[in-house]
């Protein structure tokens, strides 16, 4: 039973460029949440996609955009980087349910130089 | 004042000791909780659900009390393989948004 992927594991890019996360989900669940969590703190969620839609949004710049394919797969995309948004990006999945236990994915650290 | 807020620790304890956690809560309308747990530059994995009526899985007790909107975390017979952050998590609906909020994290270290 294959768990939650996220790729690459580490990516290191410069202010102003734009990054794309990706995330599989755990087998059977079909709704991708994101998160950020920056050194020393709790993460922080950026939005869930559900139906290939975004269900929910946290408090996050427009900067931050994401995509659900068919296959419940998402991607995270960040434009116009900054230097804080250097964090570790992880991704959670769970079930429909709003309130369904989620499973986090080892993260995607990002530098950004 | 912080939506989740836990007490950052370290906790430094000896093999075998108990120790407890705590975590409050701000927002009343808060409706499930769990503990994860986070060991250096992993992902957080999920410890346990909280429930009102308290729940118990091997070592570990979990509480919940409403009243007073906080959770808590008990470790019996702690093991150095217990040493991680143990992260506090509350879901909830936020001006709309359903989300999970996350503390800080809580550092233990267990000392041979």
């Amino acid at each position: 039973d294959a768990g939650v992927t996220q790729s690459p594991t580490h990516l290191i890019k410069t202010r102003g460029q734009q990054v794309t996360l990706r995330c599989s989900p755990k087998s059977g669940h079909d709704t991708v949440s994101w998160y950020q969590q920056a050194l020393g703190q709790g993460p922080q969620f950026i939005f869930q996609y559900y139906e290939e839609e975004e269900r929910q949004r946290g408090n996050f710049p427009d900067r931050f955009s994401g995509h659900q394919f068919p296959n419940y797969s998402s991607e995270l995309n960040v434009n116009a980087l900054l230097l804080g948004d250097s964090a570790l990006y992880l991704c959670a999945s769970s079930l429909s349910g709003l309130t369904d236990t989620q499973y986090f994915g080892p993260g995607t650290r990002l530098t950004v130089l | 004042r912080k939506e989740v807020e836990q007490d950052p620790g370290p906790f430094n304890v000896p093999e075998g000791a108990t120790v407890a956690f705590n975590c409050t809560y701000s927002n009343s309308a808060s409706q499930s909780f769990f503990w994860y747990r986070q060991d250096c530059r992993k992902e957080p994995k999920l410890l346990m659900s909280v429930y009102s009526s308290g729940n118990e899985d091997g070592r570990f007790t979990a509480q919940l009390n409403r009243a007073s909107q906080y959770i808590s975390l008990l470790i019996r017979d702690s093991k150095l393989s217990d040493s991680a952050t143990y992260l506090c998590v509350v879901g909830g609906y936020t001006s709309g948004t359903y989300k999970y909020i996350f503390g800080t994290g809580t550092r233990l270290k267990v000392l041979a």
